[in-house]
């Protein structure tokens, strides 16, 4: 079985710009996750969906941060414009949905580093 | 907010010899506690769970103890190989699907 495909692996931006983040889930995953992790701390969870809707974004900064994922499939986050402290890693996760965490398959994430 | 924590950021730990790691949560609702562990450049992988009804579950070479009355929850690993080197979080859940993690221990085997 695939695994959870993110792109790209590393991304350097300066302070201000826009970037984007991609997700591909394991085929029939229904819902996928987004989470950043800083370094050193654990992940914490951005954005939920479930098909093509949103599920739980009460931790996304929506003044910069948005997510979509279209036809239920592949997702992208954006941040625009970022901060210093956007800096951290991006992971996205996919699960059948209905399922208990252990059924989370994580991706390895995308490393932002804003300068 | 509530939150779930670790007492030990690193820990190194002789190869055979066994590991234990320690977590401590504040959220007295929660009823279901995953250990993941994260190696470096990859996302978090589920190594066992336990449910709130239950305080102690056996994997292999994981055992995962809970202790409601002190909200503690430990990861222990047999034999610690250095396959093992990682960061070890424990997290938790309410319910289905959201999971809120703690900060991380780093395991460091020594060979």
């Amino acid at each position: 079985e695939a695994g959870v495909a993110q792109s790209p692996r590393y991304k350097i931006i300066e302070k201000r710009q826009s970037v984007a983040f991609w997700c591909n889930p394991i085929s029939g995953h229904a819902t996928l996750y987004w989470y950043q992790q800083i370094l050193g701390q654990g992940p914490k969870l951005l954005i939920q969906f479930q098909n093509n809707g949103v599920v739980d974004d009460s931790q996304l900064p929506k003044d910069r941060f948005s997510a979509e994922r279209l036809k239920g499939v592949d997702s992208t986050l954006k941040i625009q414009p970022a901060k210093l402290e956007d800096s951290a890693v991006y992971l996205c996760a996919s699960s059948l949905g209905g399922q208990e965490a252990r059924g989370y398959t994580f991706g390895s994430g995308t490393r932002l580093t804003v300068v | 907010g509530e939150s779930v924590g670790l007492h030990l950021p690193t820990l190194s730990v002789q190869e055979g010899d066994n590991s234990i790691i320690n977590c401590a949560y504040s959220n007295s609702a929660s009823d279901y506690f995953i250990w993941y562990k994260q190696e470096s450049g990859k996302g978090p992988q589920f190594i066992i769970d336990i449910r709130s009804n239950m305080d102690k579950r056996q994997g292999q070479r994981v055992t995962v103890l809970l202790n409601k009355t002190v909200k503690h929850l430990s990861l222990q690993i047999a034999a610690t190989q250095p396959g093992d080197s990682a960061v070890y979080f424990c997290a938790e859940t309410g319910g289905y699907q959201k999971v809120t993690f703690g900060i991380g221990t780093k395991l460091q085997v020594i060979p």
